[in-house]
């Protein structure tokens, strides 16, 4: 089945330690990209990945980092998460020539 | 720069009732439009999307837009409504050419019996 998968789905830390948030896609999409959803804000792009190796910032990209090493992986990292992380994330991935994004379900994150 | 604008962040409405849920963006150049819904405790789900061609779209589950270019809408509709309906719609935007998305705050639609 093609799908977008995370994880982890649920995760409650501290602040400042280190997380990652993994996303894999499994339909050889060229991109992929993060969001966090809000209360009242909607979906807001943290970053984004048009193939191996490039990456650029979305609209609130401070307080993360991504890789894409390989192209069915583009994982998230919080390298010292704060409360105002705490938020609900999308990864998304769509082929080169469509522009319709396939999320994955969810990683809902509390950061205390 | 783009924006989205949904105006309704909930819309009650009667089970078997018609249903508009509205969105406005603004963009200096073409854009591509969707509808995705959102329903509880999962992830995004795409309804129907504006790439080019025909204004009116149609989607899954017996929805429906029409993108305006004049007035920048894109309004989804459904003629009658069922419980099933109930969930968060977000209408988003990207503009052709790009890799940014801009998603609208929402709408929670709710359907009642």
């Amino acid at each position: 089945e093609a799908q977008v998968t995370q994880n982890p789905r649920y995760l409650i830390t501290v602040t400042g330690k280190k997380l990652t948030v993994t996303c894999s896609q499994n339909m050889n999409h060229e991109y992929m990209s993060w969001y966090r959803q809000d209360p009242g804000l909607g979906l807001r792009q943290i970053y984004y990945s048009m193939n191996v190796e490039v990456t650029d910032k979305g609209d609130v990209p401070e307080g993360y980092k991504v890789s894409r090493k390989e192209k069915r992986n583009f994982p998230l990292i919080l390298e010292s998460p704060s409360p105002n992380q705490t938020s609900l994330y999308f990864c998304a991935s769509r082929p080169d020539y469509s522009p319709v994004l396939t999320f994955g379900a969810g990683s809902r994150l509390t950061v205390l | 720069a783009q924006s989205v604008t949904q105006l309704d962040s909930q819309v009650p409405v009667f089970e078997e009732a018609p249903v508009e849920l509205r969105c406005n963006y603004s963009s200096s150049v073409s854009v591509y439009l969707f509808w995705y819904v959102q329903y509880p405790n999962q992830g995004l789900q795409l309804l129907l999307k504006y790439l080019s061609g025909s204004t009116l779209v149609k989607g899954i589950n017996g929805f429906e837009a029409e993108f305006n270019k004049s007035q920048t809408s894109f309004h989804l509709r459904k003629p009658s409504v069922h419980i099933s309906d109930t969930a968060e719609y977000f209408c988003a935007v990207t503009p052709s050419g790009t890799y940014k998305y801009i998603f609208g705050t929402g709408t929670r639609l709710k359907v009642l019996a």
